[in-house]
Formats: C-alpha cells, structure tokens, sequence
C-alpha cells in the first residue's frame, strides 16, 4: 500500500518553461512533507520542505504548493536549467520514519 | 566528517554469503534510517533508528535483514544468505530531528549478488 505516489515516472520539459512535479498521499496523519532530488550515483539531496500547516513555501526558483483536502502537494521549478534534470522523489513525514514515492525522472530539454 | 558515510560504496557476493553494510551517521543526528532502491524502483523504506527508542523495523522484508546502531553513531546493516532480489543500493540517511524532518544521505552501497 503506497502512501506517497508519484503517478508520473517521467516529465520532460523545455529548458526556461516550468516544471511542475506532482504527487498524492494517503495518510491525514503525515505533518511534513519534503522533496528530494537525485543524480545518479549520488544519494538524494534536500531540496525543499513544507510543514502541513502551510499551504505554499517557496526557495529561490523551487515552490511546493501543499492542498491538504486533496491530500496533494506540488513542485514547481522555473525557470527550468539543464542541471534541473533527475529523479525527484516526493516524501512525508508522520514525525517518525519518512516516506517516500517512486520519484519522477525530469529532463530538461534544451 | 561533514555528511553521511557508507561503505563499502560497492560489494560484489555470491548468493547465500552474509554482508554487513556500514553507515556513519552526522555528529550530533538522534535519528538515522535505512532505506532501499531496487534498479528502477523507489526508495523503500527499511528501518528507522530514534535516539535511544525501539527501532522501527517495520520495513525490513525478511528475517534476514537486521540492523544495530550504537547509541547515536555508527549503524551496521546485516543481510544473511544474500538472495538475488537483495541486490540494490543501500542508502543510509540520518536527521537532527530539531522540529523539520530533513534527512541527509549517504552516497549508498551497491549490492550486487551474483
């Protein structure tokens, strides 16, 4: 049973457009909700994190955007750069262990 | 060190050996996970390590598998008579637990059994 999903396994999109990564969740009880992004051969890297009481937190070109009544949060990147391409894996927390998705390859096409 | 330490960072073994993977978690991180990828799948979780608490093994796909962490450093993850399916990247992540639930990651171990 995934609690963290990622519906797309891969998006492509044009280098300067946006990129937007999507992902559900089942568990109400989830309070923190993060993104990672992976190169290969590298472990995944900390990108960005929301905290359920917010809706919307932003860091430079990189917005999760968090509907709680859809149990859904987003990933927008823009503009998107040639080193924005890799895995993204969405993840939430419970305050204990984190969980995450199957991850979404993005390429930057240029 | 500054970050997350595995090693090996590659290991080779025949089906039915023992391994033991070694993670060095951040100074000071109460928490520390243990996760999995298979070759093209998502990051599985195995087990989680809180401070002095009970593990969470809940992750863990068989009796093979078991992990130890000493206090708040160094965690061993064990997998008796290896299978095939074992093989994938095992990726240690520890966090300071301060109010954010960020987790910082290891380069990981590659298993491959052959």
């Amino acid at each position: 049973d995934q609690q963290v999903k990622q519906n797309s396994p891969s998006l492509s999109v044009q280098e300067g457009r946006i990129s937007i990564l999507n992902c559900d969740y089942t568990n109400s009880m989830f309070d923190y909700f993060l993104w990672y992004k992976k190169y290969p051969a590298e472990g995944p890297t900390f990108l960005i994190s929301i905290s359920s009481i917010k809706d919307k937190n932003e860091d430079g070109r990189f917005t999760v955007f968090l509907n709680k009544s859809a149990k859904h949060l987003s990933l927008h990147i823009v503009p998107s750069q040639p080193g924005d391409s890799a895995v993204y894996f969405c993840a939430a927390s419970d305050r204990d262990k984190i969980i995450f998705g199957k991850g979404t390859r993005l390429h930057i096409l240029p | 060190g500054a970050g997350v330490s595995q090693s090996p960072s590659n290991k080779v073994t025949e089906k039915g050996k023992d391994v033991e993977l070694r993670c060095d978690p951040i100074s000071g991180h109460t928490a520390l996970y243990w996760y999995r990828q298979r070759l093209g799948q998502g990051l599985e979780f195995l087990i989680y390590f809180q401070g002095n608490s009970a593990p969470d093994k809940s992750g863990l796909p068989s009796d093979r598998f078991s992990a130890e962490r000493t206090g708040e450093s160094v965690s061993t993850l064990t997998i008796q008579r290896t299978q095939q399916e074992d093989s994938a990247v095992y990726l240690c992540a520890s966090s300071p637990m301060t109010g954010s639930a960020e987790a910082f990651f290891g380069q990981g171990t590659r298993l491959t059994v052959v």
